[in-house]
């Protein structure tokens, strides 16, 4: 069965632009949670989807935000990018519920110039 | 304070010696444990899943929770230079009430370095 897969694997930015990341999550898995991970604050829950719904939201801006498609791909949106923006973004999938075993992908590198 | 410490080391050891990382954690409503491992530039691999006190053995991982003093460590038996990587705790409540879904929260990371 394949894994997670996410595109693109680096994208570079400018301060102000906006981006747009895609996630494929294992076949059969409707749940797909985004994290970001930077050097200084470790791996941070962004959001949850399940079924087109979001179900769970971490503590980030407005400016971050997602959406899933009925196939259960996901695609997450950073608008007016920030320098602190500059980090690996990972999805994770899972079956469906929430205690279910989270598989992550080999996630986006963003770097904000 | 952070809800999981992890303490970030690195840590060093020579090949063949027994590796012990650990999480504490403050929520008592955390439920389930998790251990991945993170290679440079990969994403994070599930190594050890356990929701009960006690010990979990999978080959030379052996995971222990002990939720009365909210602590929880994995050991590595006889590790060897392919284990170097960044090991991370991650912990989960249980969603009776739908509060947590997909909300995995992590320690910092330890990264280890086992040299031949």
């Amino acid at each position: 069965k394949a894994g997670v897969t996410q595109t693109p694997r680096y994208l570079i930015k400018t301060r102000g632009q906006q981006v747009t990341l895609s996630c494929s999550p294992i076949s059969g898995h409707r749940s797909v949670s985004w994290y970001q991970q930077t050097p200084g604050q470790g791996l941070q829950f962004l959001f949850e989807y399940f079924s087109e719904t979001q179900r769970n939201k971490g503590n980030f801006p407005g400016r971050f935000s997602g959406r899933q498609f009925s196939n259960s791909r996901s695609e997450m949106n950073v608008s007016t990018l920030e320098l602190g923006d500059s980090a690996l973004y990972l999805c994770a999938s899972s079956l469906e519920a929430d205690t279910d075993t989270q598989y992550f992908g080999p996630g986006t590198r963003l770097t904000v110039l | 304070q952070k809800e999981v410490e992890q303490d970030p080391g690195p840590l060093s050891v020579p090949e063949g010696a027994i590796v012990s990382l650990n999480c504490t954690y403050s929520n008592s409503a955390f439920q389930y444990f998790m251990w991945y491992r993170q290679y440079s530039r990969k994403g994070p691999e599930l190594l050890m899943y356990t929701y009960s006190s006690g010990n979990k053995e999978d080959g030379r991982f052996t995971a222990q929770v002990d939720k009365s003093s909210k602590y929880i460590s994995l050991f590595i038996r006889d590790s060897q230079p392919s284990d170097s990587a960044t090991y991370l705790c991650a912990m989960t409540v249980s969603t009776a009430g739908g509060t947590s879904y997909g909300k995995l929260t992590f320690g910092q990371g330890t990264i280890l370095t086992v040299h031949p």
